[in-house]
């Protein structure tokens, strides 16, 4: 059974810092991982997908990279800025059916950006 | 475009009622899933529906349904509310685009089971 965790579960840093959002899953068999942007009481932003093939996807200031081999993604935030305060998930699409709505998510890490 | 539509937006509702909540997936996407997030559970995958049949269920009690329209449109019933239906309940669609499948969510129905 696939099983995500995402380190550190809330992280509060001075705008402008660069930071780490990690994501680690048990069973490296996947088809896709993606990163997620939720805030309060809203829906999920989808913000990178990386293909099982792939090593890394960037947009804008976003940076994610994974090691399916080792189980772990990371989500590197550049400048970091208040309106990136949010929740940050971690999902992964697991390998072998047929089924591509059928995520398996991290708790979260909830970042805050303060002026 | 439009982006995913979830209505209501908002539910309460007593222990013991149903609830049915509509998802409406963007034009032209067939895939339609639903999650429920809880704080203490997190996002938990309840099902998803392609093409008006159910592909994928998740690790839920009888009590959820769901369906699919030919339209695409979906809904999920919920009966005999329990307390701990209490969530956020989130519909995504979804297009396959080459090998990429990327899911697209609404905004979600919070239902208050009381």
């Amino acid at each position: 059974k696939q099983e995500v965790t995402q380190i550190p579960a809330a992280l509060s840093v001075p705008e402008g810092e660069n930071l780490v959002l990690n994501c680690s899953f048990t069973d490296s068999a996947i088809y896709n991982l993606q990163w997620f942007r939720q805030d309060p009481g809203k829906g999920l932003t989808s913000l990178l997908l990386i293909q099982s093939s792939q090593r890394e996807q960037t947009s804008g200031r976003l940076n994610a990279s994974l090691d399916k081999s080792s189980g772990r993604s990371t989500l590197y935030i550049a400048a970091s800025q208040p309106g990136d305060s949010a929740t940050y998930l971690c999902a992964v699409l697991n390998a072998g059916g047929t089924s591509y709505g059928k995520l398996t998510f991290g708790q979260g890490t909830i970042l805050t950006v303060h002026p | 475009k439009a982006g995913v539509t979830q209505t209501p937006r908002y539910l309460i509702k007593t222990r013991g009622q149903q609830v049915t909540l509509s998802c409406s997936p963007i034009s032209g996407h067939r895939s339609v899933s639903w999650y429920q997030q809880t704080p203490g559970q997190g996002l938990q995958f309840l099902f998803e529906y392609f093409s008006e049949t159910q592909r994928n269920k998740g690790n839920f009690p009888g009590r959820f349904s769901g369906r699919q329209f030919s339209n695409s449109r979906s809904e999920m019933n919920v009966s005999t509310l329990e307390l701990g239906d209490s969530a956020l309940y989130l519909c995504a669609s979804s297009l396959r685009q080459g090998v990429e499948e990327k899911l697209f969510f609404g905004s979600g129905t919070q239902l208050s089971v009381l």
